[in-house]
């Protein structure tokens, strides 16, 4: 299988501690992004990569999140801090860069702070 | 600014009924438009999509067709199977734009 994996699938972890979510993207892909999704909501933007350079974040990426894309390839999310609102699931998608893009979403990492 | 409502859930047809899920979208420009669809306990998946006005995307038997003068794209199917049962999002990116807007998602469930 070479879609998009994510690492871990779920993560409980008690208010302020820190979390680190892995994304792995197809290959060829040198497009990453990250979104999140509560529940009965749909996914929203946090961030994207082209190769190693994060070209965007949205508003909704605070101070206590940074995304990284060390090599161009797989990519980090941490939250420090955690606070209960940040209890969601974490999406990673790639893509391609061409005119007519599609983004590949991978399963997704749930998180439950406590 | 850029923005997805959906039809609101949840859905629930017969087995071979007819579906529609209303899709509207507000946005500048010429964005595209996407159909993803989450099957339990999977990621999400592209459905369809359609790239400039009056193309209708097509797959699975699922179609929509981008109108830009009514600013939709409604979710289609002329007989939908239990298989059919998931969450499907409605979905935007203007041009120039990197990042998708989703709709709320549309819970359907399908039944024998």
């Amino acid at each position: 299988d070479t879609g998009v994996s994510q690492d871990p699938r779920h993560k409980i972890t008690k208010r302020g501690q820190n979390v680190t979510f892995r994304c792995d993207p197809i290959s060829e892909h040198n497009r990453l992004y990250w979104y999140r999704q509560t529940l009965g909501q749909g996914p929203e933007f946090l961030t994207y990569f082209q190769n190693e350079a994060q070209l965007e974040k949205s508003r909704l990426l605070s101070d206590r999140f940074s995304a990284e894309r060390p090599k161009g390839s797989f990519s980090t999310l941490e939250i420090q801090r955690t606070e209960q609102g940040d209890s969601a699931m974490y999406l990673c998608a790639s893509s391609l860069t061409s005119a007519n893009y599609e983004q590949y979403f991978g399963p997704g990492t749930r998180l439950t702070v406590t | 600014g850029n923005s997805v409502t959906q039809m609101e859930g949840p859905v629930t047809l017969s087995e071979e009924a007819f579906l529609t899920i209303n899709c509207t979208y507000t946005a500048t420009g010429y964005p595209s438009l996407f159909w993803y669809v989450q099957y339990p306990g999977e990621g999400l998946q592209l459905l369809l999509k359609a790239t400039k006005a009056d193309d209708k995307g097509s797959n699975k038997g699922f179609e929509a067709t981008y109108r830009k003068e009514t600013t939709s794209f409604h979710l289609e199917k002329g007989s939908v199977q239990v298989s059919d049962s998931a969450v499907y999002f409605c979905a935007l990116n203007p041009p120039g734009n990197e990042k998708l807007t989703f709709g709320t998602g549309t819970r359907l469930t399908i039944i024998p």
